[in-house]
């Protein structure tokens, strides 16, 4: 079975300071991981995906992601937080266990950034 | 732009109603999914279609029904047999070749509530 768990139900962090958002998962395959993020009220925007390539990934606004297998992590960060990235983060595992395109997607994590 | 149009932005159903929300996607994808979003709670899937005339139920597809005539069209019914309807309904979109590891594009969201 495929899970993720976000370790972190709220964040808040300062703007300007890192970001750091955690993310484990479980997989019986290798999976494919991604990063969502969702204003209020709007839909999901893919942030990155890790698909077997590179294990350092980038992806819009300034996140990136770090794939280490050895952990079963993939968290969340970025240099510096701006006011704009206040939002609900959601990481997201890919169901190789069928051919259907599934996702299965953690509980989301709350980011709060202050002035 | 290509992408997802979900309407009506906003719902309110009334005892014994059955409402239909509507989700069109421009993206020439051919799968299709519907979750349901609760407060602090993640994503849970309901219904997806990988090809035109042709659906699955997801992990909460009870008191629901769709349907998937055009490949651009995959609108959702709450049925009066879903007795707690009150959430926030996304409608998902992705293409099909290498599904397992593709990203799903997001619409903007149907908020559905109880007169």
């Amino acid at each position: 079975a495929q899970s993720v768990t976000q370790l972190d139900s709220h964040v808040s962090v300062s703007e300007g300071t890192p970001v750091l958002l955690r993310c484990n998962y479980s997989s019986s395959y290798s999976p494919s991981l991604f990063w969502y993020v969702q204003h209020p009220n709007k839909g999901l925007q893919l942030l990155l995906k890790y698909t077997s390539a590179a294990t350092l990934v980038k992806g819009i606004n300034g996140f990136e992601a770090e794939f280490k297998k050895s952990e079963t992590s993939f968290h969340l960060t970025k240099p510096s937080a701006h006011m704009s990235d206040a939002a609900e983060y959601f990481c997201v595992v890919s169901d190789r266990s069928s051919n259907t395109g599934k996702l299965i997607f953690g509980q989301g994590t709350t980011l709060q950034v202050k002035p | 732009d290509g992408g997802i149009t979900q309407s009506p932005k906003y719902l309110f159903r009334k005892e014994g109603q059955n409402v239909t929300l509507s989700c069109e996607q421009n993206l020439n994808h051919d799968a299709m999914y519907w979750y349901r979003q609760d407060p602090g709670q993640g994503l849970r899937l309901i219904y997806y279609s990988q090809i035109v005339n042709d659906f699955q139920k997801g992990d909460i597809a009870e008191g629901y029904s769709v349907s998937r005539e055009k490949k651009e069209s995959f609108p959702l019914t709450v049925t009066s047999a879903q007795k707690n309807p009150t959430a926030f309904y996304l409608c998902a979109s992705s293409i099909v070749q290498g599904m397992r590891d593709q990203p799903q594009h997001f619409g903007d969201g149907t908020r559905l509530s109880i007169l």
